[in-house]
């Protein structure tokens, strides 16, 4: 069955330091991945999406990611961060079943940023 | 605004009573999702509609709940006999038909639903 694995539920960093956040999936073939911010109340905010191609995507709000196939990742990455980033993450693929993409979701990734 | 919008945004109500959420989701968007988001979770998959046709649904939805989307535009989530298990948020997202795009689905602010 297809799944998706975020495996730090709570990250903290400074104001300025890098970031790094991890995904896995399970998928049988080649995924549509993607990357979802939610801020507190809110509703969720695509960040960045990979279908084929170039391996590194670029997304809002200055963030990136990496598929890497060998790995089964899609690593989420800043270098540098806001305090305004502070929100929770959700890596997700897409099943692509019976003509439509329904989305299956990690269980989130909580980020605090310190001053 | 042409985003996804949900109304309730916040729903209380006591066990046992019913409750019916609405999504009016982006005018020129043909599919419509429902998802269920708990606390500390990622978002569930709930339902989906293309145009006015339910063409899926989860086996997270008991008999208790019931989803329409009448006319191929707004959609309704109604829970009946609420238990104090259905507290979560019930989030609505909708897209396009393009093999591509279809995928990148908008999320409106969700419906927080309380049950005491």
């Amino acid at each position: 069955a297809q799944s998706v694995t975020q495996p730090d539920i709570h990250i903290t960093v400074s104001e300025g330091a890098s970031l790094e956040l991890r995904c896995n999936y399970s998928y049988g073939a080649t995924p549509y991945l993607f990357w979802y911010v939610q801020s507190p109340g809110q509703g969720l905010q695509l960040l960045l999406k990979y279908f084929s191609g170039d391996t590194l995507v670029q997304g809002i709000k200055g963030f990136e990611a990496e598929f890497k196939r060998s790995q089964s990742s899609f690593n989420l990455r800043k270098p540098s961060v806001h305090w305004s980033d502070a929100a929770e993450y959700f890596c997700a693929v897409a099943r692509l079943f019976g003509g439509y993409n329904k989305l299956i979701f990690g269980a989130g990734t909580r980020l605090a940023v310190h001053p | 605004d042409t985003g996804v919008s949900q109304d309730p945004r916040h729903k209380i109500t006591k066990r046992g009573q019913n409750v019916t959420f609405r999504c009016d989701p982006i005018s020129e968007h043909n599919r419509l999702y429902w998802y269920r988001q708990t606390l500390g979770q990622g978002p569930e998959f709930l339902t989906y509609f293309q145009n006015e046709a339910q063409l899926e649904k989860s086996r997270l939805l008991s008999d208790r709940f019931s989803a329409e989307r009448p006319k191929g535009s707004f959609s309704t989530l109604e829970i009946q006999r609420t238990e104090q298990g259905d507290s979560a948020m019930y989030l609505c997202a909708s897209s396009t038909a393009d093999r591509h795009s279809s995928t990148e689905q908008y999320f409106g602010p969700g419906t927080r639903l309380t049950v005491t």
